[in-house]
């Protein structure tokens, strides 16, 4: 059974960089028929896509974060991250990794627990 | 972008009761929908892929329907542990959830 475990920094101060990282166990990141998600959830507030990338390596964001983010697969370390720059306070937020499946249908069928970063100074 | 709306955003309810929640999309998403159950400080979890398949191991007290832009899930006997918040999302262009339907105890 594949778990997903994010681990990063929960307070990153205004203007740097948030990063945050996933690890894969129980299953392989470069298996074929998954893609590799990050999502953040505001308080109260529905999911918000992040973006996903492929084992190809191929990527896609949400437009409205897409100036900012970067994801990135080590197949390696069985592991994905995420880099969210010039953070403010909006970005505030829960953030889960989630694999999403393709074999059958293409939803998210595996998430982490969460973790919570705040952006303070 | 594909905007989706759910209603009624909250919803109070008995166990045994028979409830129904409604997603509309913005645009034409075929069937490219999902619907999740959150629990609070938990991941959300799938119940309903490709708008009406039932994700294994889910009970049959769950289910959805529709295409295109309205999208219907119900639940036809609530039992205690389904009182919860529910999403819908879509997959047709990017990935958007809707905002959510907190389903409460009466």
């Amino acid at each position: 059974q594949v778990q997903l475990q994010e681990s990063g920094p929960g307070l990153v101060k205004p203007s740097q960089t948030l990063s945050l990282t996933c690890t894969v166990s129980g299953g392989s990141s470069s298996s074929d028929g998954f893609y590799w998600n990050w999502i953040r959830q505001h308080p109260g507030k529905g999911p918000e896509w992040i973006g996903y990338i492929f084992n190809s390596g191929g990527t896609r964001y949400n437009p409205s974060l897409k100036s900012r983010v970067t994801i990135s697969l080590d197949t390696s370390k069985n592991q994905f991250s995420l880099k969210l720059t010039s953070v403010t306070a909006a970005d505030t937020a829960v953030y889960f990794c989630a694999r999403g499946v393709t074999t059958i249908g293409d939803y998210f069928d595996t998430w982490g627990q969460g973790t919570l970063v705040t952006v303070s100074s | 972008d594909i905007q989706m709306t759910q209603s009624p955003s909250s919803l109070s309810a008995s166990v045994g009761d028979r409830v129904t929640i409604t997603c509309q999309a913005s645009h034409d998403i075929n069937n490219n929908l999902n619907w999740y159950q959150q629990k609070p400080g938990k991941a959300p979890k799938v119940l309903i892929y490709d708008a009406s398949n039932l994700e294994t191991g889910v009970p049959s007290r769950f289910s959805g329907s529709g295409s295109g832009t309205v999208f219907t899930f119900t639940i036809s006997s609530l039992q205690p542990e389904d009182f919860a918040t529910y999403y819908c999302q879509q997959y047709n262009d990017l990935l958007t959830f809707g905002q959510g339907t907190r389903l409460e105890i009466k």
